[in-house]
């Protein structure tokens, strides 16, 4: 099946740092999804990209899906401590395949 | 609305017991899923359905059963519980086209 890899693992930045996680194909994607599990939570939806090339905005959130849809990532701007928590990037419709996801540590 | 809701929260079995996680939306959801959520190891799909009487198999089926019979319920049923199979269990739920899925809260299920 298809499979999703994301990178990296973990992530500590420093308070108002910039954070970005990276996922990868080798096959094209038909979208990809990202959510958001803080800890002791369940995954929450942020966004779904579907289109080469987009780019989508949330807040201090950026969203990018490649031009050949093999490829995102996810960038957050000047972080937050309301920003920690597991980001995971995912691929599908009837079911999702998730990426092994990036613990994003923030240090105050 | 409720949204998705997933009962028990938290599960103790001994190796060979089986049970039924329960799932159930309130949202007239198509599409409805299972995950286990293990350390390193990301959200695995393993089960998965598009419609009431349709599932299929994910990633990790081995050991577990779902049936949809209605669209508001979609149970997991685990057959002769194994230590591997302890874990976070989450079910999902989705439009049909529309992308993201809701999430319940998850079940903790342990394995003796």
């Amino acid at each position: 099946g298809q499979q999703v890899m994301q990178i990296p693992q973990y992530q500590h930045v420093q308070e108002g740092e910039d954070f970005t996680t990276y996922c990868n194909s080798s096959t094209t994607l038909s979208n990809i999804q990202w959510y958001k599990q803080r800890p002791g939570g369940h995954p929450v939806f942020l966004i779904q990209l579907v289109k080469s090339g987009e780019v989508k905005k949330q807040k201090r959130l950026t969203f990018q899906f490649g031009e050949a849809k093999k490829n995102s990532s996810l960038h957050i701007t000047a972080t937050q401590t309301t920003d920690v928590g597991t980001y995971f990037c995912a691929e599908g419709a009837d079911g999702l395949t998730f990426g092994k996801g990036t613990h994003l540590i923030i240090q105050p | 609305n409720a949204g998705v809701t997933q009962t028990p929260k938290f599960q103790v079995l001994k190796t060979g017991q089986s049970m039924t996680l329960q799932c159930a939306q309130d949202m007239n959801h198509e599409y409805m899923s299972w995950y286990r959520q293990d350390p390193g190891m990301g959200l695995r799909l393993i089960h998965y359905s598009v419609g009431a009487g349709i599932t299929d198999q994910g990633e990790v089926p081995n050991g577990y059963n779902v049936s949809r019979s209605t669209t508001e319920d979609f149970p997991l049923r685990l057959l002769s519980a194994a230590p591997s199979q302890t874990s976070v269990y989450f079910c999902a739920s989705s439009r049909q086209g529309s992308g993201g899925y809701t999430f319940g809260s998850g079940t903790r299920l342990t394995v003796v």
